[in-house]
């Protein structure tokens, strides 16, 4: 199975701050890596796939780099309703796996 | 809209099965994988398996090879999952989602509200 590596686990920051989170692949997947958002309560809701491709309706504030293994979501100028927890996805081979989360707090 | 609305929460004993559903709305049921995912409380989350409702072909994640069977009405664009010899490391929410492919890559672009399965004596 692919592992994924999500750091920071738990990150705060300031509103209007940009912030990086970083997510490592056991292997190459090829920029198959996808991201969500997850808010307490709720169905995460997808924010990137093909590592780069921002989701219709997802502000321009995100956005996604990488490949091979390593990746990166950067979340720019952070709004209010972006504080929440951020997870990776191996969107390659089965069995499917994400990271551990990365939990985005407000400082 | 694409809408994926789940049954209700579960209260289950130790060692009984549980059915949950996912109703498929706004999109051709048929044409697209239904993957359902648990995440435990405070937890990340696992994939479970997908089944295409089209023909019924089925996936699962090796870990839930014996405890997950997915299946899927396509008269009522149902999907359902069924969980057996329940224990309380099954307790969790567990997600329905549609799935669609970018080139290489499987994401999933809708999910449902998620079932509260509780397994308690």
């Amino acid at each position: 199975d692919i592992q994924m590596t999500q750091s920071p686990t738990s990150l705060a920051a300031s509103v209007g701050e940009s912030v990086t989170i970083t997510c490592l692949a056991s292997e190459d997947i090829y920029g198959s890596l996808v991201w969500y958002q997850q808010k307490p309560g709720k169905s995460p809701q997808l924010l990137i796939y093909g590592a780069t491709i921002l989701e219709d309706g997802i502000p321009s504030r995100f956005s996604g780099s990488g490949s091979d293994t390593q990746y990166s979501l950067k979340i720019n100028s952070l709004q209010p309703e972006d504080f929440a927890s951020y997870y990776c996805q191996n969107g390659l081979s089965t069995p499917y796996t994400f990271g551990a989360g990365t939990k985005l707090e407000l400082k | 809209q694409v809408q994926l609305q789940q049954s209700g929460a579960e209260l289950v004993k130790p060692g009984s099965s549980v059915k949950i559903s996912c109703k498929a709305s706004g999109y051709t049921f048929t044409s697209y994988d239904m993957h359902w995912i648990k995440q435990q409380p405070g937890n990340g989350l696992e994939w479970i398996g997908w089944i295409y409702p089209g023909n019924g072909n089925t996936k699962y994640n090796q870990k839930f090879n014996g405890k997950a069977t997915l299946t899927a009405d396509k008269s009522s664009s149902t999907a359902y999952m069924q969980l057996s010899s329940l224990t309380s490391e099954d307790s969790a929410v567990y997600f329905c989602a549609r799935s669609r492919d970018y080139g290489y890559t499987h994401y999933f672009d809708y999910w449902g509200q998620g079932v509260m399965v509780t397994v308690s004596s």
